[in-house]
């Protein structure tokens, strides 16, 4: 499988504080991306860094990706308890499909 | 507002049983897909289409049928539901596989 995998598989912390998830893939890729579920509902993309990018910001949220590792990391900054969700990143290393991980499922402790 | 609209939310069926979920876009997407989604096993696609008449495989396609008569719209079909396809599933449109995708709101199946 080409799927990306997220580690670690469940995060809980404390709220105030930073919140990091990693993904790792297998092959390479044109971009990765990083998307939100709330309990069984649709996912919400969060942030989309191309293979030629090294870090993207977006309000709290900072990805960085090392294309040399196949890895990239969500860090979720001054987490809130509205942040409690899974996390999944998805890769498309062939450009016309999406493989996705298994999740970080994260827990924002009020 | 632009949205992928999914129905039904939930669908309880029997073994065998021909079922369509549909899947409309309103933002004039060329791709579409299709997941599943089961504890621990992330989300799996099973069809994708990167145009009218244009579909192909995804990872799980087995028991699956899909087509794409207008851009719009993207149903799965099953066509004789077995228990191992209870699940949650999804639908999902973007432009390109360069942007990001936009997902439907979800459809609980259960096959008994």
């Amino acid at each position: 499988s080409q799927q990306g995998e997220e580690d670690p598989q469940a995060l809980s912390i404390q709220e105030g504080e930073n919140a990091t998830m990693n993904c790792s893939y297998k092959t390479s890729i044109n971009n990765l991306q990083w998307y939100r579920q709330n309990s069984g509902r649709g996912l919400v993309h969060l942030i989309l860094i191309r293979s030629n990018e090294r870090e993207k910001h977006s309000g709290r949220l900072r990805v960085t990706l090392d294309t040399s590792k196949k890895s990239s990391s969500l860090l979720i900054t001054a987490s809130r308890a509205a942040d409690t969700a899974s996390y999944f990143c998805a890769t498309d290393p062939e450009g016309n499909q999406f493989y996705f991980g298994t999740g970080t499922s994260l827990t924002v402790i009020p | 507002e632009a949205q992928v609209t999914q129905n039904p939310r939930y669908l309880i069926t029997v073994t065998g049983k021909k079922l369509t979920v549909t899947c409309s876009q309103n933002m004039n997407h060329e791709y579409m897909s299709w997941y599943r989604q089961d504890p621990g096993l992330g989300l799996r696609q099973i069809y994708y289409s990167m145009n009218v008449e244009v579909t192909d495989k995804g990872d799980v396609p087995e028991g699956y049928k899909v087509s794409r008569k207008e851009k719009r719209n993207f149903p799965l079909i099953l066509e004789s539901p077995s228990p191992n396809q209870t699940s949650l599933y999804f639908c999902a449109s973007s432009h390109t596989t360069n942007e990001k995708l936009f997902f439907g709101s979800g459809t609980q199946l259960s096959v008994l």
